[in-house]
């Protein structure tokens, strides 16, 4: 256990519907960062926060997917009508910032698209 | 465009045996490199970082090289064991703000 949780564990939606994933960091962790993972492959990142402030989105994240981190602290990832292209693990990692620059990844949130 | 690759892709070993795993990324400049380990159908764990400027780094039985200028890293397991099976993935950076850019992993087998 990094100290770093996601919910759901696993998700089994289908097409069209919405989705919200939620990360939350290691306490005091400033940086958040969001990948996805299919079968066989990396993970590939999509997204990075440094405490509220979404610094940088891959072009893999279309416009049906957002992410949010009121506060500085948890995280949501959210997916709008869903494609059966969207089923991945979907994973969380924090790190601490400068210097400190380790992440430590969450156990993910599998995606299921029907 | 960084690229990461892997080989071998699946491996297979008896236990005791020491092994090499394979990293090579496209782009030398790069700020550090992380090693994971993944379990089927978990997260990722980091076993070593590797700072640009660092030449290897220690963890029990793992060792962690960096041969930035020619683009390679290799991962070696002394006296690997079956709970060493997993998927263990290279990644590197471009910066210290800057997203990891992973490989594919290779899966790893040892045989009790």
């Amino acid at each position: 256990d990094t100290g770093v949780s996601q919910d759901p564990r696993h998700k089994i939606t289908k097409r069209g519907q919405n989705v919200t994933f939620r990360c939350d960091p290691i306490s005091e962790h400033n940086r958040l960062y969001w990948y996805r993972q299919t079968l066989g492959q990396g993970p590939e990142f999509l997204t990075y926060f440094q405490n509220e402030a979404q610094l940088e989105k891959s072009r893999l994240l279309s416009d049906r997917f957002s992410a949010e981190r009121p506060k500085g602290s948890f995280s949501t990832l959210e997916i709008q009508r869903t494609e059966q292209g969207d089923s991945a693990m979907y994973l969380c990692a924090s790190s601490l910032g400068p210097r400190q620059e380790t992440q430590y990844f969450g156990p993910g949130t599998r995606l299921l698209v029907l | 465009k960084q690229e990461v690759t892997q080989i071998p892709a699946a491996l297979s070993v008896p236990e005791g045996e020491n092994l090499v795993l394979n990293c090579s990324f496209t782009d030398s400049a790069i700020y550090n490199l992380q090693w994971f380990r993944q379990d089927p159908g978990k997260g990722l764990t980091s076993l070593l970082l590797i700072q640009s400027s660092q030449r290897e780094q220690t963890s029990g039985r793992l060792n962690a090289s960096l041969d930035k200028s020619s683009g390679r890293s290799t991962l070696y397991i002394a006296a690997s064991q079956p709970g060493d099976s997993a998927t263990y993935l290279c990644a590197v950076r471009r910066g210290g703000n800057t997203p990891l850019v992973f490989g594919k992993g290779t899966r790893l087998s040892v045989i009790a």
